[in-house]
């Protein structure tokens, strides 16, 4: 069966431009969650997301948000993009929230900002 | 919150060696897997071993949840075994949020 499904796998954006990020789940699984690794702080919980809803959120700012749909996939979105929002972007899908079986990550999005 | 460390944070070895990488949890967890991050960023999923052990080929996992750590074995090292080796916790009560360790970097010279 398919993977977990990122795109863009690149993209290079401009101080203060917007940007929206989308991962598409394996199928049949529910739950969405999202990550930033930068250098620095290495891989920080961004949000989660089950049944288009959010089920919690991490230590960033209101500039990241995001949203589940139907079908499962999630976007996520940067507004106001600073030079440290620079990253590798990693979405993680599972059956449901607190399962038994792991997390199956996607190959990510790595976001340059200039 | 939970403390994930990771250890060595870096390892160096010659193709067929064999390492042994460390995982500490400050607190009891109800999910624990390992991953290794390719030189692309994907996180590969290793082992889901909230405790006990798994093997799979030159690779073995033991996570001891009382004494509240994890181990990582691989054997016979190949090149392709380098990059950064993750451990990653969840807690009962953390609503699904994934904690990571910050890593072990493996570098195995031909």
């Amino acid at each position: 069966k398919a993977g977990v499904t990122q795109t863009p796998r690149y993209l290079i954006k401009t101080r203060g431009q917007q940007v929206t990020l989308s991962c598409s789940p394996i199928s049949g699984h529910r739950s969405v969650s999202w990550y930033q690794q930068t250098p620095g702080q290495g891989l920080q919980f961004l949000f989660e997301y089950f049944s288009e809803t959010q089920r919690n959120k991490g230590n960033f700012p209101g500039r990241f948000s995001g949203r589940q749909f139907s079908n499962s996939r999630s976007e996520m979105n940067v507004s106001t993009l600073e030079l440290g929002d620079s990253a590798l972007y990693l979405c993680a899908s599972s059956l449901f929230p607190q399962n038994n079986y792991g997390y199956t990550f996607g190959s990510g999005t790595r976001l340059t900002v200039v | 919150g939970i403390q994930v460390e990771q250890s060595p944070p870096d390892l160096i070895l010659q193709e067929g060696a064999n390492s042994t990488l460390r995982c500490n949890f400050s607190d009891s967890v109800n999910n624990l897997q390992w991953f290794h991050q390719n030189p692309w960023g994907q996180l590969i999923n290793l082992f889901y071993i909230p405790s006990g052990t798994k093997q799979n080929g030159r690779l073995s996992a033991t996570t001891v949840a009382t004494e509240r750590y994890s181990l990582l074995y691989i054997s016979s090292s190949q090149t392709t075994d380098s990059g950064v080796y993750f451990c990653a916790v969840e807690r009962p009560t953390s609503a699904s949020k994934i904690i990571f360790g910050s890593g072990t970097r493996l570098s195995i010279r031909p």
